[in-house]
């Protein structure tokens, strides 16, 4: 069945650092790649997409490619904030538009001054 | 706009009682999906709605989960003679079609 897999955290690192977050998939046919972001006490909020292969999803500095070669869709951004310091899910869903979503374990991140 | 709303936010039940969670998603979304969150792990699929239509309910851990919408708005998960092992947050997200928009999400304590 269709899972998702992303890097263990968590992932402590100073402002202004840069980030990657990996993620891999299995899935079959062409699924959607999301990542979600779950900030401290608030709910999941849909960070960015790309619905097919070679797509890039962007979003507050945030980028992710969907790589189908390599079944990958990881996130990326140049310089962190503190105000980046959250929960990060990888997530995909099928071809189909009601498609429920599959959630990766997720990954802590913490920014440092 | 609004966007998806659960209440209550927080629910303490003592084991074998039964609860209730309500889900009000957008106006106009079709898709209506729960989701369960353990401390410290990913979402998991519970059950999608599409209108009033109950289309997956192949997440539901037990028999003693229950999920309705019936004028295909509002839904409420039910769980029957809740246990420990029922604590967790549960989401509600709902869709137009394609990504889909999560609720705060009720957190359950069973006692």
């Amino acid at each position: 069945g269709n899972s998702v897999t992303q890097m263990e955290g968590p992932v402590t690192l100073s402002e202004e650092a840069f980030l990657t977050i990996n993620c891999t998939y299995t899935a079959t046919g062409y699924p959607s790649l999301f990542w979600y972001v779950q900030y401290p006490g608030e709910g999941l909020q849909l960070l960015l997409k790309a619905t097919k292969a070679d797509d890039k999803g962007s979003n507050k500095g945030f980028e992710a490619t969907y790589r189908k070669e390599t079944t990958s869709f990881h996130l990326e951004k140049g310089s962190v904030q503190v105000s980046d310091s959250a929960v990060y899910f990888c997530a995909l869903s099928g071809e189909t538009s009601y498609d429920k979503v599959i959630f990766g374990p997720g990954t802590s991140l913490s920014v440092i001054p | 706009g609004a966007g998806v709303s659960q209440s209550p936010r927080y629910k303490v039940a003592k084991r074998g009682q039964d609860v209730a969670l309500r889900c009000d998603p957008i106006s106009g979304h079709v898709s209506l999906f729960w989701y369960q969150q353990a401390l410290g792990q990913g979402p998991e699929f519970l059950t999608y709605f599409q209108n009033e239509a109950q289309l997956d309910k192949s997440g539901l851990p037990s028999d003693r989960f229950f999920a309705e919408r019936p004028e295909g708005s509002v839904s409420t998960l039910k769980i029957q003679r809740t246990q420990q092992e029922d604590s967790a947050v549960y989401l509600c997200a709902s869709s137009p079609g394609g990504a889909q928009y999560f609720g705060p999400g009720t957190r359950l304590t069973v006692l």
